[in-house]
């Protein structure tokens, strides 16, 4: 079955330490997505790729980098940069057909704990 | 820059009954696209229901419906004969129609079912 895989579901984090979150789809779907959770806050886009080999910052980038070599793949850092990593983090994708737009699939998130 | 309001942070139903979740967005665009996303406490993303910006008539989805007021820029969620598995955190999105735009998410409504 198609879908989009998030890895770890679970990961913690010394301070001062760089993390990749994985996000991999077999869904052919051209763009690919990262949002960040927090209570009360909703979903806020993290970046975003429309195509493979570009990608743009979204709401809240800083701290955050991202590449997308692959049409399945686009991996997330947390860098040290970050000051408040700690948060559950979607990855999303999506396509467009001719006549109708799609919402986005989801992964299952990765919650990120700093310790 | 698109926004997106969910005016209640929190709201409680009582099962069997019907309850409506409000959601407000502000644009300057004609052609977009209307999503609401349920977050069940699994963190899981589900697509509830999706209307057309060009498209008068309100989206239904069994027990779910919208009522769509694009003069106003509302957009609200009705849920008919509520269950206890309705509870979930609702969130309202937004999405111009060109290409892979990225989603715009509200800050969430978090409904609670009671027996």
């Amino acid at each position: 079955d198609g879908g989009i895989t998030q890895s770890p579901k679970y990961l913690f984090r010394k301070e001062g330490q760089n993390v990749t979150l994985s996000c991999e789809q077999n869904l052919n779907h051209d763009a690919m997505y990262w949002y960040r959770q927090d209570p009360g806050q909703g979903l806020r886009l993290i970046y975003y790729s429309q195509i493979v080999n570009d990608f743009q910052k979204g709401d809240i980038a800083e701290g955050y980098s991202v590449s997308r070599e692959k049409k399945e793949s686009f991996p997330l850092t947390v860098t040290s940069a970050q000051k408040n990593p700690t948060a559950f983090y979607l990855c999303a994708s999506s396509t467009r057909t001719a006549h109708t737009p799609s919402g986005y699939t989801f992964g299952s998130g990765t919650r990120l704990t700093v310790v | 820059a698109q926004t997106v309001t969910q005016s209640q942070p929190e709201m409680s139903v009582q099962e069997a009954e019907t309850v409506t979740l409000s959601c407000t967005y502000d644009t300057s665009e004609s052609d977009y696209y209307l999503f609401w996303y349920k977050q069940p406490p699994s963190r899981q993303m589900i697509l509830v229901i999706r209307q057309e910006a060009y498209k008068q008539q309100n989206a239904t989805e069994n027990r779910f419906s919208v009522n769509f007021q694009k003069a106003a820029k509302s957009f609200s969620l009705k849920i008919s004969d509520s269950q206890l598995g309705d509870a979930a955190m609702y969130f309202c999105a937004y999405r111009r129609n060109s290409g892979n735009t990225p989603l715009v998410f509200g800050k969430g409504t978090r409904l609670s079912v009671i027996a």
